[in-house]
């Protein structure tokens, strides 16, 4: 089945730095691709998603890169502030698969610092 | 914004109980699904829900675990016989499209189950 792994567990920048998030995933067949920020207690809410039919998308201050060939998939947060603190989970699912078995990934939890 | 509901937010019980988590997920989705969180770790999938039938499920989702839509908008998760283990934050989560559409799942905030 599906594994997805992510990189850093623990990410921390100064506001206005930018922070880079990575995942990778070992099954070739998924094809969608969301980022999920989590607040503390707060529920999981997508921020940005994308399909393997595009290489990149971007959402404001939000972007995601998809490398097929690799099966990796990034997240870009430029101009960080310190509401961009959360913890960042990637997912990944296989469109052959169930309606929706998202495969998360363990998360990155990002502290901006004023 | 529609929103997926969960009842009740917080629920504590002693092991060997059987505990009920409820969910009214959106009006237009047709299909329903099952998450939980353990404290400090990702979001694992539990099984998924279409048609009134369960579609898929995973290891976690043993015999303990049952899931049923009595009526028209709830959709429940059964827990017999709670095991200290099953300590997490459980969430619901609905979707309007399934294989091969946009298929973007909208999440409640949350049950959060502590079995004592």
């Amino acid at each position: 089945g599906e594994n997805v792994e992510q990189h850093p567990s623990t990410l921390s920048v100064q506001e206005g730095d930018s922070a880079v998030i990575k995942c990778t995933y070992s099954d070739s067949a998924s094809n969608y691709f969301p980022w999920y920020k989590q607040e503390l207690g707060k529920r999981p809410q997508l921020i940005i998603d994308i399909r393997s039919n595009v290489g990149e998308k971007k959402d404001q201050r939000i972007a995601v890169t998809l490398n097929k060939t690799a099966k990796h998939f990034s997240l870009h947060i430029t101009e960080t502030q310190p509401e961009d603190s959360a913890v960042y989970f990637c997912a990944a699912r296989n469109y052959g698969g169930s309606q929706g078995n998202l495969i998360f990934g363990k998360g990155t939890k990002l502290s901006v610092k004023p | 914004e529609p929103e997926v509901t969960q009842t009740p937010s917080h629920q504590v019980t002693q092991m060997g109980q059987e505990v009920i988590l409820r969910c009214v997920p959106i009006s237009n989705h047709l299909y329903f699904y099952w998450y939980r969180q353990i404290l400090g770790q990702k979001v694992e999938f539990l099984v998924s829900f279409y048609n009134n039938e369960i579609s898929e499920k995973s290891e976690i989702f043993d015999d303990q675990f049952s899931v049923e839509r009595p009526d028209g908008s709830n959709f429940t998760l059964k827990i017999r016989s709670t095991k200290l283990e099953d300590s997490a934050m459980y969430f619901c989560a609905s979707s309007v499209y399934g294989t091969g559409g946009a298929n973007v799942l909208t999440f409640g905030a949350g049950s959060r189950l502590t079995v004592l």
